[in-house]
């Protein structure tokens, strides 16, 4: 099974900050990569795919980028509505497997 | 649009069986393949199960082969899991996805507790 690694797994930011949430792949997924966010009591949302695809509706300060094993969510200005759980999850081999998530807290 | 509404979960016993459906409306259920997802109290999410657009094959996390089926009804775009032999640790939040490639959509939900 190919593990994924996400850091950190808290991060404490204030609203206008700049973040970066990183995901490391044991082996090469390719661009075979999903972000999701995760909020209590809502169904998980899809924001980017294919590594760096923006999902339709989804604000463009979310932004990915990586390929083979190293990639990163950047959100350029945090807004309120942000702060969640984020979650990267590899589809290029079964078993699909997530990382541990980031929770994104107010500092 | 594009719905998954759940229903079932609850409360079950320890060796005792619960069953999940998800319901799909918004568009056309038998041209996607399904999945399961859960996440258990204060945990990350975790994959459970996949089907295929036509039912005919099936992957289960090792967690829970063997007791676990996922199974679809394509006539009333339904989505199933039935959990047999149920254990503490199936404790969790449980999300029926649709997928393509990436989990584009996601039900709301369903809270099984396994307790006695």
């Amino acid at each position: 099974d190919i593990q994924m690694t996400q850091s950190p797994s808290t991060l404490s930011a204030s609203v206008g900050d700049r973040v970066t949430i990183t995901c490391r792949a044991s082996q090469s997924i390719s661009a075979w990569l999903a972000w999701y966010q995760l909020k209590p009591g809502e169904a998980p949302k899809l924001l980017i795919y294919k590594a760096s695809s923006l999902e339709n509706g989804v604000p463009s300060r979310f932004r990915g980028s990586g390929s083979g094993t190293e990639f990163t969510l950047t959100i350029s200005s945090l807004q309120p509505d942000d702060f969640a759980t984020y979650y990267c999850q590899q589809y290029n081999n079964a078993p699909l497997t997530f990382g541990g998530g980031t929770k994104v807290e107010i500092k | 649009q594009v719905q998954l509404v759940q229903s079932g979960g609850g409360v079950g016993q320890p060796g005792r069986s619960l069953r999940l459906s998800c319901a799909a409306s918004g568009f056309t259920f038998r041209n996607f393949d399904m999945h399961w997802v859960r996440q258990a109290p204060g945990k990350g999410l975790e994959w459970v199960a996949v089907i295929s657009k036509d039912g005919n094959t099936k992957y289960y996390a090792d967690s829970v082969k063997g007791r676990f089926t996922i199974s679809r009804d394509n006539s009333n775009n339904t989505l199933y899991l039935q959990m047999n032999s149920l254990r503490s640790e199936d404790t969790a939040m449980f999300y029926c996805a649709r997928a393509l490639g990436p989990f584009d959509y996601w039900g709301q939900g369903a809270l099984v507790t396994v307790s006695s």
